[in-house]
């Protein structure tokens, strides 16, 4: 079974700051994917970036990145020079096949705030 | 405009009354599966659907229906809907459901409050 836990429910910085939110996972596939979804106020869902799990190179997409420690199942995601705009839900989900289907399993969610 | 739609965006209804949340994609992804949102818990999965007339449960299947009898749309159906069914409630879509590198796209949410 997939399990992806975020034990930070809420955080709050300054806008310019950089921040860092922290993920979790456990799975018993060898191949899987990991990736942080955004979720502004408007509620839709963003993918922010993703991560293949056979790759020991970290993502990056402009000011996300994030730190990947397979052994460890941890999963984070940086923001650097953080913006009003990031204000949002951000949720870590991982994906594998469990039983040939595709599955994709969320973490419960940090909700992040940029203070101006 | 690649896109996943859902209708309504917002529904309030009382116990019981049966209602339908309709889902369709234009990307022709064989792919789509149905979440509800809740606070703490994250998304869950409730079905999903591999392609036409091919669907399974997920996680919180109970008290939900769906069909798949066209590619493009997967509707989820609450027979009989209960106040614990109050909920934010995602369709999205995949290329495909066999790999699982594939992104999938979301629609816009369905926030639904049953009394």
């Amino acid at each position: 079974a997939q399990t992806v836990t975020q034990s930070q429910p809420e955080m709050s910085v300054q806008e310019a700051e950089t921040v860092t939110l922290s993920c979790t996972y456990d799975t018993s596939e060898n191949n899987y994917y990991l990736f942080w979804y955004k979720q502004p106020p408007s509620r839709q869902m963003i993918l922010v970036i993703r991560q293949e799990a056979y790759k020991q190179q970290n993502a990056t997409e402009n000011r996300f990145s994030v730190n990947f420690q397979k052994a460890a199942k941890s999963f984070s995601l940086k923001i650097s020079d953080s913006q009003l705009g990031d204000t949002a839900m951000y949720f870590c989900a991982s994906s594998g096949e469990i039983q040939g289907a595709q599955k994709l399993v969320f973490g419960q969610g940090t909700r992040l705030t940029i203070n101006p | 405009e690649a896109q996943v739609t859902q209708n309504p965006r917002y529904l309030i209804t009382v116990t019981g009354k049966k209602l339908t949340v309709t889902c369709s994609q234009n990307m022709n992804h064989e792919y789509m599966s149905w979440y509800r949102q809740d606070p703490g818990l994250g998304l869950r999965q409730i079905y999903y659907s591999m392609n036409v007339e091919v669907t399974d449960k997920g996680d919180v299947p109970e008290g939900y229906k769906v069909s798949r009898k066209e590619k493009r749309n997967f509707p989820l159906i609450l027979e009989s809907p209960s106040p614990n069914q109050t909920s934010l409630y995602f369709c999205a879509s995949s290329l495909s459901g066999t790999v699982s590198s594939y992104e999938q796209y979301f629609g816009p949410g369905t926030r639904l409050t049953v009394t």
